[in-house]
Protein backbone atom coordinates (compact mmCIF):
# COMPACT_ATOMS: atom_id res chain seq x y z
CA UNK A 1 0.00 0.00 0.00
CA UNK A 2 1.31 3.61 -0.83
CA UNK A 3 -0.07 5.53 1.29
CA UNK A 4 -2.47 7.51 -0.45
CA UNK A 5 -5.39 9.80 1.45
CA UNK A 6 -7.52 11.81 -0.41
CA UNK A 7 -9.61 14.17 1.10
CA UNK A 8 -12.76 15.00 0.85
CA UNK A 9 -14.33 12.04 -0.50
CA UNK A 10 -17.04 13.57 -1.77
CA UNK A 11 -17.87 17.17 -2.02
CA UNK A 12 -21.10 18.86 -3.17
CA UNK A 13 -20.62 22.88 -3.99
CA UNK A 14 -22.18 25.73 -6.02
CA UNK A 15 -20.51 27.47 -8.95
CA UNK A 16 -18.12 30.16 -8.32
CA UNK A 17 -16.91 28.76 -4.96
CA UNK A 18 -13.21 27.59 -4.49
CA UNK A 19 -12.43 24.43 -3.79
CA UNK A 20 -9.10 22.54 -2.69
CA UNK A 21 -8.83 19.05 -2.66
CA UNK A 22 -5.89 17.20 -0.74
CA UNK A 23 -3.74 14.52 -1.64
CA UNK A 24 -1.56 13.15 1.45
CA UNK A 25 1.16 10.48 0.78
CA UNK A 26 3.02 8.84 3.87
CA UNK A 27 5.73 7.45 2.13
CA UNK A 28 7.99 10.34 0.62
CA UNK A 29 7.31 9.60 -2.99
CA UNK A 30 9.04 12.17 -5.38
CA UNK A 31 6.43 12.36 -7.71
CA UNK A 32 2.39 13.60 -7.26
CA UNK A 33 -0.16 13.52 -9.89
CA UNK A 34 -4.14 15.33 -10.24
CA UNK A 35 -6.00 13.36 -13.12
CA UNK A 36 -9.37 13.64 -13.17
CA UNK A 37 -12.01 10.91 -15.26
CA UNK A 38 -14.93 11.73 -16.86
CA UNK A 39 -17.30 9.26 -18.90
CA UNK A 40 -15.62 8.76 -22.31
CA UNK A 41 -12.40 10.38 -21.54
CA UNK A 42 -10.63 8.07 -19.54
CA UNK A 43 -8.64 10.04 -17.08
CA UNK A 44 -6.98 12.96 -18.10
CA UNK A 45 -3.82 15.02 -16.10
CA UNK A 46 -4.74 18.29 -14.36
CA UNK A 47 -1.29 18.56 -13.05
CA UNK A 48 1.89 16.66 -11.92
CA UNK A 49 4.74 17.83 -9.30
CA UNK A 50 7.85 16.44 -9.33
CA UNK A 51 9.01 17.45 -5.82
CA UNK A 52 8.42 20.20 -3.32
CA UNK A 53 7.11 23.70 -5.27
CA UNK A 54 8.06 21.84 -8.48
CA UNK A 55 5.00 21.66 -10.12
CA UNK A 56 3.63 21.77 -13.96
CA UNK A 57 0.88 21.63 -16.36
CA UNK A 58 -0.86 18.33 -17.86
CA UNK A 59 -3.04 17.97 -20.33
CA UNK A 60 -6.93 19.87 -18.72
CA UNK A 61 -4.99 22.45 -16.39
CA UNK A 62 -6.98 25.79 -17.25
CA UNK A 63 -8.95 26.76 -14.19
CA UNK A 64 -7.12 24.51 -12.36
CA UNK A 65 -3.79 25.14 -9.54
CA UNK A 66 -1.79 23.19 -7.19
CA UNK A 67 0.47 23.65 -4.84
CA UNK A 68 3.35 21.36 -3.18
CA UNK A 69 4.82 22.77 -0.17
CA UNK A 70 5.64 19.78 1.81
CA UNK A 71 6.64 16.12 0.33
CA UNK A 72 3.54 14.25 1.72
CA UNK A 73 0.62 16.83 0.79
CA UNK A 74 -0.42 18.09 -2.91
CA UNK A 75 -3.27 20.26 -2.90
CA UNK A 76 -5.47 20.99 -6.16
CA UNK A 77 -7.63 24.22 -6.20
CA UNK A 78 -10.49 25.04 -8.19
CA UNK A 79 -10.52 28.76 -8.05
CA UNK A 80 -14.06 29.18 -9.08
CA UNK A 81 -15.59 26.34 -9.43
CA UNK A 82 -17.64 25.24 -12.78
CA UNK A 83 -19.92 22.44 -13.80
CA UNK A 84 -17.94 21.23 -16.45
CA UNK A 85 -15.45 20.66 -13.06
CA UNK A 86 -17.87 18.15 -11.82
CA UNK A 87 -15.95 14.93 -12.17
CA UNK A 88 -14.19 12.88 -10.15
CA UNK A 89 -10.58 13.13 -9.23
CA UNK A 90 -7.65 11.01 -8.62
CA UNK A 91 -4.59 11.52 -6.78
CA UNK A 92 -1.68 9.20 -8.03
CA UNK A 93 1.95 8.50 -7.03
CA UNK A 94 4.86 7.11 -8.42
CA UNK A 95 6.04 4.20 -6.22
CA UNK A 96 8.87 2.99 -7.47
CA UNK A 97 10.92 5.69 -9.75
CA UNK A 98 12.00 4.47 -12.96
CA UNK A 99 9.25 2.19 -13.23
CA UNK A 100 6.39 4.24 -15.00
CA UNK A 101 4.13 2.78 -12.90
CA UNK A 102 1.24 4.89 -11.26
CA UNK A 103 -0.59 4.26 -7.88
CA UNK A 104 -3.80 5.98 -7.83
CA UNK A 105 -5.87 7.19 -4.35
CA UNK A 106 -9.56 6.16 -4.42
CA UNK A 107 -10.44 9.40 -5.53
CA UNK A 108 -12.38 12.65 -4.83
CA UNK A 109 -16.17 13.16 -6.00
CA UNK A 110 -16.45 16.44 -6.76
CA UNK A 111 -20.07 17.96 -7.97
CA UNK A 112 -20.51 21.50 -8.70
CA UNK A 113 -24.24 22.93 -8.95
CA UNK B 1 -6.32 14.86 -29.58
CA UNK B 2 -6.74 11.59 -28.52
CA UNK B 3 -3.05 9.71 -28.36
CA UNK B 4 -4.03 6.87 -26.76
CA UNK B 5 -7.43 5.01 -28.78
CA UNK B 6 -9.34 2.12 -26.75
CA UNK B 7 -11.88 -0.05 -28.20
CA UNK B 8 -14.17 -1.59 -27.70
CA UNK B 9 -16.22 0.77 -25.11
CA UNK B 10 -18.42 -1.82 -23.91
CA UNK B 11 -17.70 -5.77 -23.88
CA UNK B 12 -19.68 -8.28 -22.75
CA UNK B 13 -18.28 -12.15 -22.45
CA UNK B 14 -19.70 -15.28 -21.11
CA UNK B 15 -17.53 -16.81 -18.45
CA UNK B 16 -15.19 -19.11 -19.41
CA UNK B 17 -14.45 -16.72 -22.75
CA UNK B 18 -11.96 -14.86 -24.28
CA UNK B 19 -12.12 -11.13 -23.85
CA UNK B 20 -10.40 -8.24 -25.91
CA UNK B 21 -9.53 -4.52 -25.63
CA UNK B 22 -7.15 -3.25 -28.07
CA UNK B 23 -5.45 -0.20 -28.15
CA UNK B 24 -3.66 2.23 -30.75
CA UNK B 25 -1.16 5.20 -30.12
CA UNK B 26 0.51 7.97 -31.85
CA UNK B 27 3.60 8.86 -30.40
CA UNK B 28 6.17 6.63 -30.95
CA UNK B 29 8.38 8.41 -28.06
CA UNK B 30 5.60 5.75 -25.71
CA UNK B 31 7.97 3.40 -24.26
CA UNK B 32 5.97 2.25 -21.52
CA UNK B 33 2.44 0.23 -22.02
CA UNK B 34 0.50 -0.38 -18.94
CA UNK B 35 -3.70 -1.67 -18.73
CA UNK B 36 -4.65 -0.73 -16.00
CA UNK B 37 -8.71 -2.35 -13.86
CA UNK B 38 -11.02 -0.75 -12.40
CA UNK B 39 -13.65 -1.43 -9.71
CA UNK B 40 -16.63 0.90 -9.04
CA UNK B 41 -15.91 3.27 -6.49
CA UNK B 42 -11.91 2.76 -6.13
CA UNK B 43 -9.22 3.67 -8.06
CA UNK B 44 -7.43 2.16 -10.76
CA UNK B 45 -4.67 -0.76 -10.31
CA UNK B 46 -1.96 -1.59 -12.70
CA UNK B 47 -2.70 -4.97 -13.49
CA UNK B 48 0.14 -5.62 -16.00
CA UNK B 49 2.75 -4.15 -18.40
CA UNK B 50 4.79 -4.12 -21.05
CA UNK B 51 7.94 -2.04 -22.70
CA UNK B 52 8.08 -2.52 -26.88
CA UNK B 53 11.27 -4.68 -26.51
CA UNK B 54 8.85 -7.49 -25.83
CA UNK B 55 6.02 -8.29 -28.41
CA UNK B 56 3.79 -10.08 -25.34
CA UNK B 57 3.57 -10.22 -21.67
CA UNK B 58 1.68 -13.01 -20.00
CA UNK B 59 1.05 -12.82 -16.25
CA UNK B 60 -1.54 -15.42 -14.96
CA UNK B 61 -4.81 -15.02 -17.43
CA UNK B 62 -3.97 -11.81 -18.36
CA UNK B 63 -1.65 -11.47 -21.36
CA UNK B 64 -0.58 -7.96 -23.62
CA UNK B 65 0.17 -8.35 -27.04
CA UNK B 66 2.39 -5.71 -28.73
CA UNK B 67 2.69 -4.50 -32.46
CA UNK B 68 5.30 -1.59 -31.96
CA UNK B 69 5.24 -1.71 -36.19
CA UNK B 70 1.78 -0.78 -36.28
CA UNK B 71 1.28 0.90 -33.01
CA UNK B 72 -0.91 -1.29 -31.32
CA UNK B 73 -1.33 -3.14 -28.39
CA UNK B 74 -4.31 -5.21 -26.62
CA UNK B 75 -5.15 -6.98 -23.74
CA UNK B 76 -6.40 -10.90 -23.73
CA UNK B 77 -8.06 -12.02 -20.31
CA UNK B 78 -8.46 -16.02 -20.55
CA UNK B 79 -11.11 -17.94 -19.03
CA UNK B 80 -12.95 -14.76 -18.11
CA UNK B 81 -14.62 -14.64 -14.30
CA UNK B 82 -17.47 -12.52 -13.35
CA UNK B 83 -15.04 -10.98 -10.91
CA UNK B 84 -13.10 -9.83 -13.98
CA UNK B 85 -16.23 -7.48 -14.85
CA UNK B 86 -14.83 -3.79 -14.24
CA UNK B 87 -13.65 -0.88 -16.28
CA UNK B 88 -10.21 -1.44 -17.81
CA UNK B 89 -7.95 1.18 -19.30
CA UNK B 90 -5.12 1.58 -21.53
CA UNK B 91 -2.27 3.65 -21.30
CA UNK B 92 1.58 4.88 -22.30
CA UNK B 93 3.88 7.60 -21.20
CA UNK B 94 7.47 7.66 -22.35
CA UNK B 95 10.44 7.47 -20.36
CA UNK B 96 11.65 10.99 -20.16
CA UNK B 97 8.38 12.41 -19.54
CA UNK B 98 7.84 12.10 -15.86
CA UNK B 99 5.69 8.68 -15.76
CA UNK B 100 2.71 11.14 -17.28
CA UNK B 101 0.61 8.19 -18.42
CA UNK B 102 -2.16 8.88 -21.16
CA UNK B 103 -4.98 7.01 -20.63
CA UNK B 104 -8.05 5.40 -23.45
CA UNK B 105 -11.19 6.23 -22.80
CA UNK B 106 -11.63 2.78 -21.11
CA UNK B 107 -14.07 0.08 -21.87
CA UNK B 108 -16.33 -1.54 -19.21
CA UNK B 109 -16.34 -5.21 -19.22
CA UNK B 110 -19.10 -7.83 -17.85
CA UNK B 111 -18.45 -11.64 -17.61
CA UNK B 112 -21.93 -13.00 -17.35
CA UNK B 113 -22.19 -16.19 -15.60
Amino acid sequence: DAGITQSPRHKVTETGTPVTLRCHQTENHRYMYWYRQDPGHGLRLIHYSYGVKDTDKGEVSDGYSVSRSKTEDFLLTLESATSSQTSVYFCAITPRDGTGELFFGEGSRLTVL
Amino acid sequence: QQQVKQSPQSLIVQKGGISIINCAYENTAFDYFPWYQQFPGKGPALLIAIRPDVSEKKEGRFTISFNKSAKQFSLHIMDSQPGDSATYFCAASDSGGYNKLIFGAGTRLAVHP
